[in-house]
């Protein structure tokens, strides 16, 4: 059982070059979660999925897009990197019903230059 | 607009003493407050919940009290140990969603 998986684990992108994070849980979760989390400002919530085949806008959406491919993955799409993406993201997995109580992965490192 | 705060950011302690971790928040339709705890390197990983009708949870040396009145709640730990030195991150859940502070980073002392 390894929980939250995410790849890669950093990441080094010129400006305007796109990528995505890939992000996998293996606990039959129904919720997932993108997160950033820059010095000073706690965790924001880039984009959720509720359920499967669902996605929504959190607190920071622009300049991402994510995909739900199934139960178990939620991706992260950077279209054109800005050096204001540079931070480190976590993707969180949560069981309904559970009281806000999220698994959260390793984290991706991500510098834009 | 910040809904939840963790005006302290950081607190140092001695080991075997008490470690007060205080959050504010302004959103009245939070139902679930919870503490995370986080080392360098590593996600977030859970701690500590709190329904928004209790007032106080307690698991081992982690207690949490909500004053729901005050929309503060706080961590307390003891007996703080080396192992504690982290960021704690509060959060409160609405709707799916987590509103997470900026984070408390806790040094213990021996």
């Amino acid at each position: 059982n390894a929980g939250v998986t995410q790849t890669p684990k950093f990441q080094v992108l010129k400006t305007g070059q796109s990528m995505t994070l890939q992000c996998a849980q293996d606990m039959n979760h129904n919720s997932m979660y993108w997160y950033r989390q820059d010095p000073g400002m706690g965790l924001r919530l880039i984009y959720y999925s509720a359920s499967e085949g669902t996605t929504d806008k959190g607190e920071v959406p622009n300049g991402y897009n994510v995909s739900r491919l199934n139960k178990r993955e939620f991706s992260l799409r950077l279209e054109s990197a800005a050096p204001s993406q540079t931070s480190v993201y976590f993707c969180a997995s949560i069981r309904t019903g559970s009281g806000g109580e999220q698994y959260f992965g390793p984290g991706t490192r991500l510098t834009v230059t | 607009d910040q809904q939840v705060k963790q005006n302290s950011p950081s607190l140092s302690v001695q080991e075997g003493r008490i470690s007060i971790l205080n959050c504010d928040y302004t959103n009245s339709m939070f139902d679930y407050f919870l503490w995370y705890k986080k080392y360098p390197a590593e996600g977030p990983t859970f701690l500590i919940s709190i329904s928004s009708i209790k007032d106080k949870n307690e698991d081992g040396r982690f207690t949490v009290f909500l004053n729901k009145s005050a929309k503060h709640l706080s961590l307390h730990i003891v007996p703080s140990q080396p192992g504690d030195s982290a960021v704690y991150f509060c959060a409160a859940l609405n709707d799916y969603k987590l509103s997470f502070g900026a984070g408390t980073t806790v040094t213990v002392r021996a």
